[in-house]
């Protein structure tokens, strides 16, 4: 079945940390994203990936790194969580092959609570 | 990428149609209508997109106006399942940066 997965489902932490959120993909997708999803502020993209050594920056990329070694892992890492980092957050992959039909897959989310 | 207007809810009874509407008035000629939706805090689930065609797959139809400035999801037979936020998204089809922007949403609810 083709599916994003990510673990752990459910977390929680107390500041200073360093957890890491693993995402995987088994669509052969080249790209990848990272988003956060907050009350009233709606789904918050972190980071995205192109293709495997290539990551960039999204719109509220401060306090998260990010790596793509393999094509299917895009592992979201927090080197010192805070409390501002309290989010469900959801992984995303898609097929950036043909034009206009790049739709997303996202993955179950991840609730981290940050103490 | 174009903004979006939707409505903040709506009602629909079990087994009638759904008709969510969308407002796009600044879109672009390069620029696609997407829809997702979100059941309680399950990941965004891709249900159609659309160019200037009317589209229909095997969950949704898409009805574009001519002038591409508005568009409506239509639910043919609506369940309790399909009780979710429905986001509707429009931007280029393959951006620089892949960024899907999530408004508000419309609430659907399905009533029996």
């Amino acid at each position: 079945e083709a599916q994003v997965t990510q673990n752990p489902r459910y977390l929680i932490t107390v500041t200073g940390k360093k957890l890491t959120v693993t995402c995987s993909q088994n669509m052969n997708h080249e790209y990848m994203s990272w988003y956060r999803q907050d009350p009233g502020l709606g789904l918050r993209q972190i980071y995205y990936s192109m293709n495997v050594e290539v990551t960039d920056k999204g719109d509220v990329p401060e306090g998260y790194k990010v790596s793509r070694k393999e094509k299917r892992n895009f592992p979201l890492i927090l080197e010192s969580p805070s409390p501002n980092q309290t989010s469900l957050y959801f992984c995303a992959s898609s097929s950036r092959g043909a034009f206009g039909t790049d739709t997303q897959y996202f993955g179950p989310g991840t609730r981290l609570t940050v103490l | 990428d174009a903004k979006t207007t939707q409505p903040p809810s709506m009602d629909c009874a079990e087994g009638r149609a759904a008709n969510l509407p969308c407002n796009h008035s600044t879109i672009s000629g390069n620029e696609y209508v997407y829809w997702y939706r979100q059941i309680h805090s399950q990941g965004p689930q891709y249900i159609i997109h659309g160019l200037k065609n009317n589209e229909t797959n095997e969950m949704a139809s898409l009805i574009i106006t001519e002038d591409r400035k508005s568009s409506t999801l239509i639910l043919p037979h609506a369940t309790l399942r399909d009780t979710a936020v429905y986001y509707c998204i429009v931007r280029v089809a393959s951006s620089n940066t892949g960024k899907l922007i999530f408004g508000q949403g419309t609430t659907l609810q399905v009533k029996p």
